[in-house]
């Protein structure tokens, strides 16, 4: 039932781009995307919506394929405030439980 | 506004022990829930409750009871704590628009079991 995020970890240079993928084995009615700092609470970034409906942040996007069951996240340009561990979860078609994957550790150095 | 509180931040409790653990929103939120998150593990749902007096079972709720008497609070119970229920704990809370929500997350409660 819960998403399979990838990759696992990613470290990049300040100013390189990143894409982190989330895939079900289920139908899916939404994708939500949250950061986690070391230490904090997951924050929001964005949800997609089964039909296209988008709620996004200023300089992060993601896509949904709804046929694929599969959602990816882009961070371009990246800064070092985006450090942190990245989760997708994902809302089925049928139903409302709710499953957070396991998780993308993303290292951004100077 | 505090957003969402939890309590007590940390806890270490011994083996068959009990406790509650205390939720609190002031956002006005329907939907509440529990998860615990653990290494290499992500976010688990341990309960959920989509109003005042009611509670669902979630993807993990073995050993855990919740309550929902208050619109505004939701509580985790350990009836007889065990090691493997040694966690991060977070609570979270939404309201939904249609089918959208995003869940607003506490600052967790860090439980020990030995």
């Amino acid at each position: 039932q819960q998403p399979v995020q990838s990759p696992q970890a990613v470290i990049l240079r300040e100013g390189e781009d990143a894409v982190i993928n989330c895939s079900s084995s289920k139908a899916l009615y939404s994708v939500h995307w949250y950061r986690q700092k070391h230490g904090e609470a997951p924050v929001f970034l964005m949800i997609l919506l089964k039909g296209g409906e988008q709620k996004g942040h200023e300089k992060i996007s993601a896509s949904f394929n709804e046929k694929k069951q599969q959602s990816s996240l882009y961070l371009t340009a990246s800064q070092l405030s985006y450090s942190g561990t990245y989760f997708c979860g994902t809302e089925r078609d049928t139903g409302n439980q709710f499953y957070f994957g396991t998780g993308t550790s993303l290292t951004v150095i100077p | 506004n505090a957003g969402v509180t939890q309590t007590p931040k940390f806890r270490v409790l011994k083996t068959g022990q009990s406790m509650t653990l205390l939720c609190a929103q002031d956002m006005n939120h329907e939907y509440m829930y529990w998860y615990r998150q653990d290494p290499g593990m992500g976010l688990r749902l341990i309960h959920y409750s989509v109003g005042e007096g009611t509670t669902a079972k979630g993807e993990v709720p073995d050993g855990y009871n919740v309550s929902r008497l208050k619109k505004q609070n939701f509580l985790l119970g350990l009836e007889s704590a065990a090691p493997s229920q040694t966690s991060v704990y977070f609570c979270a809370s939404s309201k939904p628009t249609g089918r959208s929500y995003e869940q607003y997350f506490g600052p967790g409660t860090r439980l020990t079991v030995t």
